[in-house]
């Protein structure tokens, strides 16, 4: 496709469920993160990948939250034993190279509930 | 450590008014700095950058924004508001010279009035 396409695009889990988030990023891209965005908050940095290395993964909140990118274009972020402070908009981003100040395209994002 | 301020959570202009998103940003090495348009279900999209070179940046839509080191600034400005304006703003900051990771603000929702 042309953009960033994220699945699902929204999911209710119940507390403790796991659920798997995916990305499909911009034929191409090399580059490729995940961000969380709480409600009312700018998103936050999750994890990046630069083909399949995940080369920087600071940003997960806890040992729940995995990412990967076994081929080098879709990723997936799973979510381990869900709980109600997971629920946010999971937004994927993709960019052509890695270096700094490349555009970066986001996708819609996948709105999560845990209820 | 990078950091982005955007004081205020709303602006409300009037239609063919000035709008200006004051972004303020902390940084230890040279910034490369973002504005970011989120409409309603919709993801980022990217208004304008400044990597390097002239300061003054022009984007889609109308916007600008001008890069004030003295400051540590980068507000974003338009001359004329229009309804299709009406949308949340983020600032976003990265290092030069690292990879392309955002640190964002907390966002500004735009409000147009006819």
């Amino acid at each position: 496709g042309a953009g960033v396409s994220q699945s699902p695009r929204y999911k209710v889990a119940k507390r403790g469920q796991d659920v798997a988030l995916r990305c499909d990023p911009i034929s191409g891209h090399v580059s490729l993160f995940w961000y969380q965005q709480a409600l009312g908050q700018g998103p936050e940095f999750l994890t990046y990948f630069q083909n399949e290395a995940q080369l920087d993964k600071s940003g997960l909140p806890s040992d729940r939250f995995f990412a990967e990118r076994p081929e080098g274009s879709v990723s997936t972020l799973k979510i381990q034993r869900t709980q109600q402070e997971d629920s946010a908009v999971y937004l994927c981003a993709s960019s052509q190279v890695g270096f700094s100040g490349n555009t970066i395209y986001f996708g819609e994002g996948s709105w999560l509930t845990v209820v | 450590a990078q950091s982005v301020t955007q004081l205020g959570s709303h602006v409300s202009v009037s239609e063919g008014a000035l709008v200006l998103l004051r972004c303020n940003y902390s940084s230890s090495v040279p910034p490369y700095l973002f504005w970011y348009v989120q409409y309603p279900n919709q993801g980022l999209q990217l208004l304008l950058k400044y990597t390097t070179g002239a300061t003054l940046v022009k984007g889609i839509n109308g916007f600008e924004a001008e890069f004030k080191k003295s400051e540590t600034s980068f507000h974003l400005t338009k001359p004329s508001a229009h309804m299709s304006d009406a949308a949340e703003y983020f600032c976003a900051v990265s290092e030069a010279g690292a990879n392309s990771k955002l640190t964002f603000g907390k966002g500004i929702t735009l409000s147009v009035r006819p």
